[in-house]
């Protein structure tokens, strides 16, 4: 595509059911980033996927998160259990390898947890 | 925490004024990057400045580093109405993996 895609585009879920929000990179892109920014706060890194190797997760802020990408497509962040203070926007980047320092964000997705 | 932090954290201009904002960050880097962000978007990468760089121009852009202060600072020139945004600073911590967003400048530019 153009673009990165991310949908839904917002998310109202009730605290304690599970949520999926989805990322397509753009095509030919091996590097993909999820971040968490929290209403008039800056990014927090929370995983990034580079080709077949082994994801960072470091950034993940507990064990209700995870996160997959299939190859160099499609990626799910999975959040489950959501509690409050897991709303926020979820924006997902991706990059080439090699250039990977520029990245291509997505417009988000708006998580509200009741 | 390493993120890095932008100062001021609002500006309100008149459109032709310039507009200047720092950032300052705790780690090593290979190099540091600005990015907008207007509002309910996603964030648009617009300059990025290595290590070994001290200014970079790009259109009405310019970008200092000083990594013996470990802060850099935005110039917008000629300011319009269309930059109205927030402007974050991320750096590579060294790493090139994570990057480490900034709290943000929310840039208001008047018509």
């Amino acid at each position: 595509g153009a673009g990165v895609s991310q949908s839904p585009s917002n998310k109202v879920t009730e605290k304690g059911k599970d949520v999926e929000l989805r990322c397509d990179p753009i095509s030919g892109h091996t590097a993909l980033y999820w971040y968490r920014q929290r209403l008039g706060q800056g990014l927090e890194f929370l995983i990034y996927f580079q080709g077949n190797s082994a994801p960072d997760k470091s950034g993940l802020p507990s064990d209700r998160f995870s996160a997959e990408r299939t190859g160099e497509s499609v990626s799910t962040l999975t959040i489950q259990r959501t509690q409050q203070e897991d709303s926020a926007v979820y924006l997902c980047a991706s990059s080439l390898m090699g250039a990977k320092n520029i990245q291509y964000f997505g417009a988000g997705t708006r998580l509200s947890v009741l | 925490s390493q993120q890095g932090e932008e100062d001021p954290q609002a500006l309100s201009i008149q459109e032709g004024e310039n507009a200047t904002m720092n950032c300052s960050y705790k780690t090593s880097i290979n190099n540091l990057q600005w990015y907008r962000q207007n509002s309910g978007r996603g964030l648009v990468h617009l300059i990025l400045i290595r290590s070994n760089e001290r200014e970079k121009h790009s259109g009405r852009l310019r970008v200092t580093l000083d990594t013996s202060k470990k802060s850099s600072s935005l110039l917008i020139t000629a300011s319009r109405a269309a930059d109205t945004a927030s402007y974050f600073c991320a750096t590579d911590g060294g790493t090139g993996n994570q990057f480490y967003f900034g709290t943000g400048t929310s840039l208001t530019v008047i018509p």
